[in-house]
């Protein structure tokens, strides 16, 4: 079996840092994924880690630690747009990723 | 840029009915995957198909099924349907190599009801 575990809710305002982070249990693991989802909307990939360390792709980047079985998204220059859920998955098998439970992002002004 | 296309959109059916969801994936990816998602839930994965071969199965129900046909595209055919099973359902497909990109593209899902 697999669980994901990260935090429900995250608040900030504009033009802060925000982390969610992502702890995984799982049988088998080839990298950890993390997509948007608007409400109603599709979930949109993000970033992929399938090594450890950072990725970085303009004001987002993504983390892991394959021996801690972490991971984290930071969310940098927070925009109102940013308001959306975010999910980390895991691709346990190479063959379909298993999602968390998402962790909502409320941004202010 | 091509994208995946899922239709219908909306649905509306009654219990105990039976409905057909279906999804035409990005030329040139080369596995297919089903996703269902309840009101703020999370994408439960239902199950998979590479080059029209189901490569692997989650949660979905016995009374579910699904194909790709020879044109790549797939079907997830639902019956009996429950109230439960209103829930968005997504349809997505990757490049070879997910392992390696761990990049899935959806669809803009199709929206089922159940009365």
């Amino acid at each position: 079996g697999q669980s994901l575990e990260q935090p429900s809710e995250v608040t900030a305002v504009e033009g802060a840092i925000v982390q969610i982070n992502c702890t995984y249990q799982t049988s088998g693991f080839y990298g950890l994924s993390w997509y948007q989802q608007h409400d109603g909307g599709a979930p949109t990939f993000l970033s992929y880690n399938g090594l450890d360390g950072l990725e970085e792709t303009g004001r987002f980047s993504s983390f892991l630690s394959r021996s801690d079985s972490y991971g984290y998204l930071l969310l940098q220059e927070l925009q109102m747009k940013d308001s959306a859920s975010y999910f980390c998955a895991v691709n346990q098998a190479g063959t379909a990723l298993i999602f968390g439970k998402g962790t909502t992002l409320s941004v202010s002004s | 840029a091509a994208g995946v296309i899922q239709s219908p959109r909306h649905l509306i059916k009654e219990k105990r009915e039976t409905a057909t969801l279906k999804c035409y994936p990005i030329p040139r990816h080369d596995t297919v995957y089903w996703y269902q998602q309840g009101p703020g839930q999370d994408p439960q994965f239902l199950i998979s198909f590479y080059e029209k071969m189901q490569s692997d199965k989650g949660s979905i129900p016995d009374r579910f099924s699904a194909q790709q046909f020879s044109d790549y595209h797939s079907e997830l055919n639902m019956s009996s349907l429950e109230l439960g099973d209103s829930a968005l359902y997504f349809c997505a497909s990757s490049l070879p190599g997910l392992r390696n990109t761990g990049e899935l593209f959806f669809g803009e899902g199709s929206r089922l009801t159940v009365l």
